[in-house]
């Protein structure tokens, strides 16, 4: 089945700057890469995806590159706030199945 | 999107007992799904809600202890039986509106559980 690996599991980062998480998965037939963002005690939001048809997909601060051929993903925020502070999750989708697999998450601190 | 209405939000329970959790959404969705997720850790996948037939479990999770039923498209239940102190976590429900490639999973609010 499917494996999604995320590093780094913490990540501090000064207000303003950028952030960038990195995942990699390991079932080619999934062509799905959602990104969640969840805030303490609250549910998972989805926050950006990218299909297997792009590699690249921006919405404002927020990011995300994909590459197929080495089954990596990555999220990047640029210009960090201190909202953004939360645990980010990267998943992976497969076409046949549909579930998404979760990468065990990156704590993400932005500092004052 | 699709809202998804999970009840109940938190429970404490005594250990050897069983909670049912319910999951309504408010429109038609391909699929269903029951996450667990433990205190600081990811989401685990435990199951697919199938309608109409056996769930499709994971590794590491069984009907015995998490029974799933899905009687229709929108609603779902889990089951956490003979319950010990290990099983306390929070546990959520999600949808998929399509399969495919157009995928996308939305969640529940989560039921906070606590095993005593």
């Amino acid at each position: 089945g499917e494996n999604v690996e995320q590093h780094p599991s913490t990540l501090s980062v000064q207000e303003g700057d950028s952030a960038v998480i990195k995942c990699t998965y390991s079932d080619s037939a999934s062509n799905y890469f959602p990104w969640y963002k969840q805030e303490l005690g609250k549910r998972p939001q989805l926050i950006i995806d990218i299909r297997s048809n792009v590699g690249e997909k921006k919405d404002q601060r927020i990011a995300v590159t994909l590459n197929k051929t080495a089954k990596h993903f990555s999220l990047h925020i640029t210009e960090t706030q201190p909202e953004d502070s939360a645990v980010y999750f990267c998943a992976a989708s497969s076409v046949v199945e549909g579930k998404i697999i979760f990468g065990k998450g990156t704590r993400l601190h932005i500092l004052p | 999107s699709a809202v998804i209405s999970q009840k109940p939000s938190r429970d404490i329970c005594q250990r050897g007992t069983s909670l049912t959790i319910q999951c309504q959404v408010d429109s038609q969705v391909t699929m269903m799904f029951w996450y667990r997720q433990q205190p600081g850790q990811s989401l685990t996948l435990i199951a697919t809600a199938n309608q109409g037939s056996e769930a499709t479990y994971e590794s590491g999770f069984v009907i015995d202890k998490f029974p799933i039923s899905r009687p229709n498209l929108t609603f779902s239940t889990l089951t956490v039986s003979n319950m010990s102190p290990e099983d306390s976590s929070i546990y959520l429900c999600s949808a998929t509106r399509y399969g495919g490639i157009d995928t996308e999973a939305f969640f529940g609010q989560g039921t906070r559980l606590t095993v005593v």
